[in-house]
Order: C-alpha cells, then structure tokens, then sequence
C-alpha cells in the first residue's frame, strides 16, 4: 500500500533552518510529484511547492520562494523539504503529498519555532 | 494566482442531511479540482479529483460537480464520521491554490 512517512516534529529558532523528509513507499517513486503543504495553528492549509520526482523540476509558492528547497533522492524513495530563515509564522504542521492530486498524505511534521 | 473560495465556511447539520458546499475559483480551471476532507490533529484526505471523480474507498455519498468557476460538493446521508472540515484545491495551475475551507459540524 501507498504510503508516506515523514520526519518527527522540530523546534527551531527564529533564523534556523529545517529539513523535513518524507520517506515514501509501496510505489513507483519516479513516476510521481510530491507537494509539500503547511497549516499553521487554526488555520487553513497552504500549498507551499511541488517538485516531480521524475526529473527534479520545481515550483515554489512565491511567499517562501527563496527561502525554501525541495529535493527527491531516488535510491531512497524520499522527497525532502528544506525552509531557510525560519520565523515565528513558519511554525505549521508540515505535510507532504503524492501527486498529482494529493492522493496520499504524510502524518505531517509540527515545526515550531520559538526564541 | 487563481483565488478560491467556499461557502459556506461553516455549515450545522443533522446526521442524515444532505450537504452542499459550493467553491468557486477567479478564473476557469476546467475540471481541475479536488476536495478534501480533514479531521482535527489528522492529515487531509482526497475525496474528490477531476471536479467528480470519487478517489478509492471514498463512500458514494460523497458526489461532485461543476467545471470551469463553479463547482459543488455534495454529501448524502451525512454520517457521524463526515464532521470535518472540506477543503477545494485547484490543479489547474501553479501556485495549487485551497479554498479557506468550510466546515461541517452537528446541529
């Protein structure tokens, strides 16, 4: 069965930077994109970028362009998300999601970052 | 970027009721849409894609709509498990915009 596992929750300092992975398995890693969305406390959920695990190719919502990276490693079947410079309106619970569609989810990531 | 919007955000119902929540996006996205489902603490979950597509192991109660701006999620028989908040997601173009979310809870 499909499934998407992704890394344990982090708490961060503001300009600290994060990694979150997410592991997935039971299908063909190359032959779909992953979304990366977050949902901060209470609110609603924002798509933040996806990344095709084919060939690597991006697109990043233009709020974090600059600040964010995705990343797939083949051999491991993983999609990783990298935010840089991160502040207090980052801390969400992070999520990623096969494509296309958002078929299947991750458990999702809480990111908390606090001085 | 292609805005969307719900109503209603909030909707009171029954355990038997029928349900409609309705999105709507700024510009035409042909049936580039999907639903989704989330329970408080738990990850999203597809309903609906392609506007009216049922995803796997998703009940028959749940039907969509609509192509182009306008588009409807229903829900049959509403059942003590369908309290949740609906989300509508365009895959039409990137940035893959959500709707502000429309949630269902019991009367």
């Amino acid at each position: 069965q499909v499934q998407l596992v992704q890394s344990g929750a982090e708490v961060k300092k503001p300009g600290a930077s994060v990694k979150v992975s997410c592991k997935t398995s039971g299908y063909t890693f190359s032959s779909y994109g992953i979304s990366w969305v977050r949902q901060a406390p209470g609110q609603g959920l924002e798509w933040m970028g996806w990344i095709s695990a084919y060939n690597g190719n991006t697109n990043y919502a233009q709020k974090i362009q600059g600040r964010v990276t995705m990343t797939t490693d083949t051999s491991t079947s993983t999609a990783y998300m990298d935010l840089r410079s991160l502040r207090s309106d980052d801390t969400a619970v992070y999520y990623c999601a096969r494509e296309p569609f958002s078929d299947y989810w991750g458990q999702g990531t809480l990111v908390t970052v606090s001085s | 970027d292609i805005q969307m919007t719900q109503s209603p955000s909030s909707v009171s119902a029954s355990v038997g009721d029928r349900v409609t929540i309705t999105c709507r996006a700024s510009q035409g996205i042909s049936s580039w849409l999907a639903w989704y489902q989330q329970k408080p603490g738990k990850a999203p979950k597809l309903l609906i894609y392609a506007a009216s597509t049922l995803h796997t192991g998703v009940p028959s109660r749940f039907s969509g709509s609509g192509s182009g701006t306008d588009f409807t999620l229903t829900i049959n028989n509403l059942q003590p498990e369908d309290f949740a908040t609906y989300y509508c997601q365009q895959a039409n173009s990137f940035p893959r915009t959500f709707g502000p979310g429309t949630k269902v809870d019991i009367k």
